[in-house]
């Protein structure tokens, strides 16, 4: 079993609004990812961080924002929500370079 | 780049059918194969995965096997429950930069 937790699970928010999305876990692996899952159900890369103080940008350009301060925490940020961002987010970690990916149980964004 | 292309759907099935989804990948080296489900309101759950070629991955009646003559990973379940029913994604770890591709996603839905 998995050890990854994202909150909240569900967010209604007005535009305009400043967000952060929490991803956690408890398993000490040093690479997680953040992806964006569209109504079609297909998942876009947005961010991803090897371990602390590294951070990149996925395959999918995102307005949103990333910090890796600690190994177990992965926040994501929207600094002004639009309905565009609309979306369910989900976060991942996976113990070594080749390994596979634990998932969170997602957090579901709407933007009104 | 490295790429999973994915069986689409929608598929439905009654109980005790046969269930095949379709995958194959575009590789420059020899990536390791997953298979992920995601049930309705949930994030995504490692079904099985194989690491190399010829490695069969199994788990709760899924198999699949990595094919390199065919660059296939094609799922399997020989008798499908209702409990079957949700969203499977083919994915791969790119070996250029180690980051978890995934497939578009094909929808199950299994029928009593």
């Amino acid at each position: 079993e998995a050890d990854i937790y994202q909150t909240p699970r569900y967010l209604v928010i007005g535009t305009g609004k400043k967000i952060t999305l929490e991803c956690s876990q408890t398993m000490g692996h040093d690479k997680m990812y953040w992806y964006q899952q569209d109504p079609g159900m297909e998942l876009h890369l947005i961010h991803y961080s090897y371990g602390v103080n590294s951070t990149e940008k996925g395959d999918l350009s995102s307005e949103s924002t990333v910090s890796r301060i600690r190994t177990e925490h992965f926040p994501l940020t929207l600094e002004s929500a639009r309905p565009s961002h609309t979306s369910q987010y989900l976060c991942a970690s996976s113990e070594r370079l080749n390994s596979e990916a634990f998932f969170g149980q997602g957090t579901r964004l709407t933007v009104v | 780049g490295d790429s999973v292309t994915q069986m689409e759907g929608p598929v439905t099935l009654s109980e005790e059918a046969f269930l095949t989804i379709n995958c194959t990948y575009t590789a420059t080296g020899y990536p390791s194969l997953f298979w992920y489900v995601q049930y309705p309101g949930e994030g995504l759950q490692l079904l099985l995965k194989a690491t190399k070629a010829d490695d069969k991955g199994s788990n709760k009646g899924f198999e699949a096997t990595y094919r390199k003559e065919t660059t296939s990973f094609h799922l399997e379940k020989g008798s499908v429950q209702v409990s079957d029913s949700a969203v499977y994604f083919c994915a791969l770890l790119r070996s250029n930069d180690y980051k978890l591709s995934f497939g578009a996603g094909t929808t199950v839905t299994v029928r009593a």
